[in-house]
Parts: C-alpha cells; sequence; structure tokens
C-alpha cells in the first residue's frame, strides 16, 4: 500500500529566504512521486516529478526536490520564495499500474513581505 | 488549448436533490479520476476509470456514481445529496500507467443544505 505524509501543516517564510516543504512516502513498489501546488481558489498544476530518473528534479518556478530512497523522502525546496510562491502544495506518490494518486493533506506556504 | 473543464464551478442544493457534475477533458486520455478536497483531507480520491465503460471505487466513493460512456466524458453523479457531501470537487485525468502526470480541472464547489 502506498502513503504520504506531509510533515507540516503550515510553513512560513520571508521573502528571499528558503522554502522546505517536507514529504515523506510509503510504497510497496519503486515509487513516481509528485509535487502539486493550488493557488487559492484555482486547480492544481504539477510543479515537478521524479519517476525513477535523476533523484535531483527541477521543475518550475525554482522549485526541486530530491528523492532519497534511504529516507523514503521527497522533500521539495526553493532557494529563494517570492510572495507568488504563497499557496497549498501537495506530495502525491503513484505506485499501482492504474497510476492512481494518494495525496498527502497539503501544506499551506506562507510567504511574508 | 489542452485542459479538463468541470461544470458548474459553483452549487449550492438542497438535501437529497439529484445532481451532476459534468468532466470532460480534451487530450485523449484513457484515465479518468475525481477527488474530493476537504481542509485538512488533502485530495481523496472517489471513483476513477481506465478507460470506457471500465470503473472503479477510490477511498470514498459512498453516496457517489461514475459513468464513462464516452472516453472524454466522466460525470459525477450524487443521486441524494447530503450535507456531509459539501465540499471542493476536482477531475482529473491522464494517460495510462504509472508514473503519468495528471491534469486537473478548476473545481466544483459543491454545498449540500
Amino acid at each position: 500500500a502506498q502513503s504520504v505524509t506531509q510533515l507540516d501543516s503550515h510553513v512560513s517564510v520571508s521573502e528571499g529566504t528558503p522554502v522546505l516543504l517536507r514529504c515523506n512516502y510509503s510504497s510497496s513498489y519503486s515509487p513516481s512521486l509528485f509535487w502539486y501546488v493550488q493557488h487559492p481558489n484555482k486547480g492544481l498544476q504539477l510543479l515537478l516529478k521524479y519517476t525513477s530518473a535523476a533523484t535531483l528534479v527541477k521543475g518550475i518556478n525554482g522549485f526541486e526536490a530530491e528523492f532519497k530512497k534511504s529516507e523514503t523522502s521527497f522533500h521539495l525546496t526553493k532557494p529563494s520564495a517570492h510572495m507568488s510562491d504563497a499557496a497549498e502544495y501537495f506530495c502525491a506518490v503513484s505506485g499501482g499500474s492504474q497510476g492512481n494518486l494518494i495525496f498527502g493533506k497539503g501544506t499551506k506556504l506562507s510567504v511574508k513581505p | 488549448e489542452a485542459q479538463v473543464t468541470q461544470n458548474p464551478r459553483y452549487l449550492i442544493t438542497v438535501t437529497g436533490k439529484k445532481l451532476t457534475v459534468t468532466c470532460s477533458q480534451n487530450m485523449n486520455h484513457e484515465y479518468m479520476s475525481w477527488y474530493r478536497q476537504d481542509p485538512g483531507l488533502g485530495l481523496r480520491q472517489i471513483y476513477y476509470s481506465m478507460n470506457v465503460e471500465v470503473t472503479d471505487k477510490g477511498d470514498v466513493p459512498e453516496g457517489y456514481k461514475v459513468s464513462r460512456k464516452e472516453k472524454r466524458n466522466f460525470p459525477l453523479i450524487l443521486e441524494s445529496p447530503s450535507p456531509n457531501q459539501t465540499s471542493l470537487y476536482f477531475c482529473a485525468s491522464s494517460l495510462r500507467g504509472r508514473g503519468r502526470e495528471q491534469y486537473f480541472g478548476p473545481g466544483t464547489r459543491l454545498t449540500v443544505t
């Protein structure tokens, strides 16, 4: 069975400082992992995905994530936060042949000026 | 433009009055899925479909029905809505198989009084 745990429900950073959103996963299969972003009153947009290629994955808007099998983690980072990064972020795992995604409960990112 | 559309975007209804939320995609995707999003719970899968006439239950199927008569459409039916189905609903689609990115619609906010 697959599961995802997002370790922080809310993260607050100042503009220009680094962002770290933490995600741990559990999967019986070799997992595919995703980060999605949801801006207020919008749908979900894919930031990046890991599918067993390079363990450091680069996404849109300067975000990246590192797959660490030994730690079962897939943390999302960005060197310098912008006000426009304020949103809710979801980590998801896909391990079965159907392609179903299991989502974490989300991390709300606030960016202070 | 490649997209997933949902209608209506907002709906307020009363307990027991049947309703349908439509979902359509123009990317020729085999896989489609419905999720509900509730505060603090993330996204939970209601039903999914691997192809035309093939549907299966997700994690929270009670009180919902779906059908997949055409590849592009995947309507969600609430035959007797109840207040605990007040939620934000998302439709998503993707190509079949592991590691495939899911594309999300803009969401339907449903309130059942």
